[in-house]
């Protein structure tokens, strides 16, 4: 079946520690987005790519790097930089905005201990 | 920014109707989605709006009114499983192909 995965679900890092989340879609989209999630809030965007090898920053990319050297594959590193990386991470793809809605994975909740 | 907001929590009995909110301060955008979130899950698409006016797909409806600033979605027939955050999210076509989410309203629905 056509779907995007997040891995892993759950994930445990220690402080000063860089993390990659992995995302990966078989739906054929184009476009694909990284949203983090704090309690009680709505999505904040981190980073977007439209294409291949090319991805622009969101509104709190401070922190956080992609890459895109796949079309299937948009993996989000937290590096230490980031103050504050406990949180929900999302991950979405879509076809073409303006068409269709873009699909989640189930997400990858981020613990900093 | 495009400042998205949303009432933070709404509670509503089973059976009856509610009205959710989102308003914004932005303009240029191509339409607007909602998306309906349990806790701990992904978000699942409810509607999206193109042009002002009423969105109607089985219980649930969205309406926009691009001149106002403002949309809603409307549950009716409130069930129990409708327990869950409801989010409305700005999309930016074009060069931009960006998705905006507003700040998302945890819906309780008592028996």
């Amino acid at each position: 079946d056509g779907g995007i995965t997040q891995s892993p679900k759950y994930l445990f890092r220690k402080e000063g520690q860089n993390v990659t989340l992995s995302c990966e879609q078989n739906l054929n989209h184009d476009a694909m987005y990284w949203y983090r999630q704090d309690p009680g809030q709505g999505l904040r965007l981190i980073y977007y790519s439209q294409i291949v090898n090319d991805f622009q920053k969101g509104d709190i990319a401070e922190g956080y790097s992609v890459s895109r050297e796949k079309k299937e594959s948009f993996p989000l590193t937290v590096t230490s930089a980031q103050k504050n990386p406990t949180a929900f991470y999302l991950c979405a793809s879509s076809i073409q905005l303006g068409q269709a809605e873009a699909f989640f994975g189930q997400g990858t909740r981020l613990t900093v201990v | 920014g495009q400042n998205i907001d949303q009432p933070t929590e709404m509670t509503a009995t089973e059976g009856a109707i509610v009205q959710i909110n989102c308003t914004y301060q932005t303009s240029g955008f191509n339409g607007l989605f909602w998306y309906q979130q349990h806790a701990g899950e992904a978000p699942t698409f409810l509607s999206y709006n193109v042009l002002d006016g009423l969105e109607e797909k089985g219980r649930f409806s969205s309406f926009l009114s691009r001149s106002k600033g403002y949309s809603y979605l409307l549950l009716k027939e409130l069930q129990m499983k409708d327990s869950a955050s409801y989010l409305c999210a700005v999309y930016y076509g074009g060069a931009t192909n960006k998705l905006i989410f507003g700040t998302g309203t945890l819906l309780a629905v008592q028996p």
